[in-house]
């Protein structure tokens, strides 16, 4: 067990619609990343949040948002759901520390399936 | 930008055997990590090994250890006495360490690992 928890663990919705990932990091990481795993495009960063502010943006797109609550949990807003959005999305989480981070640990996944 | 370059999509090896998986990168930074993450057939993706940059000895976790040759940006894994329970998709990545707040982590395309008893 990594200690980061994703809810839920799979997801099936229509064309069109809107899902929310969610994902608990360890206790006391601050960054939280986000990353998608597609057969086409491998794996992918998607955005990075550390305690709260949005630090780096990968290859998200712009129907794709997230955000971490002062409590660090994170969620991803997927929106506009089209069916190349299907994939396991990751998130993970690590700690500053003196030199460099944490390595990252990942949650288990989310399935996202678009029908 | 970073890029990372895994040119063996599957391998194979025989139990209790060794095996090499080959992992080369691009970077013009100087201070940065590579990582090694195992994905077995749950996807979870499990940290293998570590390497920082700046440390010339090589890394080993138990089985595991690693050829970094940071002149020849190479970073390949050794795993020894393997077994069946390492068959998974390994992951080679990288991660800058010029910033303390984090970094993404930028992945190779993978390498398929079977192990045949």
């Amino acid at each position: 067990d990594s200690g980061v928890t994703q809810t839920p663990k799979h997801l099936i919705t229509a064309t069109g619609q809107r899902v929310t990932l969610r994902c608990s990091p360890r206790s006391g990481d601050l960054s939280v990343y986000w990353y998608q795993q597609s057969l086409d495009q491998g794996l992918q960063f998607l955005i990075q949040y550390y305690n709260g502010e949005e630090r780096a943006k990968g290859n998200i797109l712009e129907r794709f948002s997230a955000q971490q609550f002062p409590d660090l949990h994170s969620e991803l807003n997927l929106s506009s759901l089209e069916l190349g959005d299907s994939a396991l999305y990751f998130c993970a989480s690590s700690h500053p520390r003196e030199h460099g981070d944490t390595e990252a640990f990942f949650g288990q996944g989310t399935r996202l399936t678009v029908v | 930008a970073q890029t990372v370059t895994q040119s063996q999509p599957e391998m194979s090896v025989q139990e209790a055997e060794t095996v090499t998986l080959s992992c080369t990168y691009d970077t013009s930074e100087s201070d940065y990590y590579l990582f090694w993450y195992k994905q077995p057939p749950s996807r979870q993706m499990i940290l293998v090994i570590r390497q920082e940059a700046y440390k010339q000895q090589n890394a080993t976790e138990n089985r595991f250890s690693v050829n970094f040759q940071k002149a020849a940006k190479s970073f390949s894994l050794k795993i020894s006495d393997s077994q069946l329970g390492d068959a998974a998709m390994y992951f080679c990545a990288y991660r800058s360490a010029r910033e303390t707040s984090g970094s993404r982590l930028t992945f190779g395309e993978g390498t398929q690992l079977t192990v045949n008893p």
